[in-house]
């Protein structure tokens, strides 16, 4: 059974606040990625990953970063957060060879 | 810009009936089609994966694929109120990428 795990449900933060979202899957996968859900704009790509160290910008980059040191593990940093930065956001990975994304629990993230 | 359109609903069907969900997409490409189920608060799970014309049956559910008139479909039968959530339909993109599209869902409202 493929399993994605994120580092929090909830996280409350303040604006300026230096944000790191985890994301690990357990079935070696070699894509992963990092989307944002709001209400009304659908899911969106932030950041996505094919291989280890390596990283590409997705739609909506600006204001995030990415590292991927472990092929395991993805994070999402928000530098510096801020209250538009507020929402749901949902880690997912792949295979190369397949194409449908698991996704994991996601992180409902409150900028105040 | 790629997209995947959907009607955002609410669709509200009796128990018992069918439910019919449509999903349009811009990207002639594309090769790969899916339908995520998402509950509210949770993440998106997948339910079904079409790859080739016509109709894949899987339990209550079938998926419908058009690349012609680049359209996807997705049909559930015997509809019950545990089938009420957002439906997400979302189009992998053609070419060498892992990137998938989503549409913004559409959310079924199955009455008992």
């Amino acid at each position: 059974d493929v399993k994605v795990t994120q580092s929090s449900r909830y996280l409350v933060k303040r604006t300026g606040e230096k944000v790191f979202l985890e994301c690990v899957q357990d079935m070696d996968h070699e894509n992963m990625f990092w989307y944002r859900q709001d209400p009304g704009l659908g899911l969106r790509l932030i950041y996505f990953s094919y291989d280890v160290k390596m990283k590409e910008k997705g739609d909506i980059p600006e204001g995030y970063s990415v590292s991927r040191e472990k092929k395991e593990r993805f994070s999402l940093i928000l530098e510096s957060a801020s209250t538009n930065q507020t929402s749901m956001y949902l880690c997912a990975s792949s295979w190369t060879s397949g194409r449908q994304q698991f996704f994991g629990p996601g992180t409902r993230l409150t900028v105040l | 810009q790629k997209e995947v359109e959907q009607n955002s609903g609410p669709l509200s069907v009796p128990e018992g009936a069918i439910a019919s969900l449509n999903c349009t997409y811009s990207d002639r490409g594309s090769q790969s089609f899916f339908w995520y189920r998402q509950y509210s608060g949770k993440s998106p799970e997948l339910i079904m994966s079409i790859y080739s014309n016509g109709d894949k049956e899987d339990g209550r559910f079938t998926a419908q694929l058009n690349k012609a008139s680049q359209y996807v479909s997705l049909l559930i039968r015997d509809s019950q109120p545990s089938d009420s959530a957002t439906y997400l339909c979302a189009v992998l993109e053609g070419g060498a990428t892992n990137k998938l599209i989503f549409g913004t869902g559409t959310l079924l409202a199955v009455q008992p």
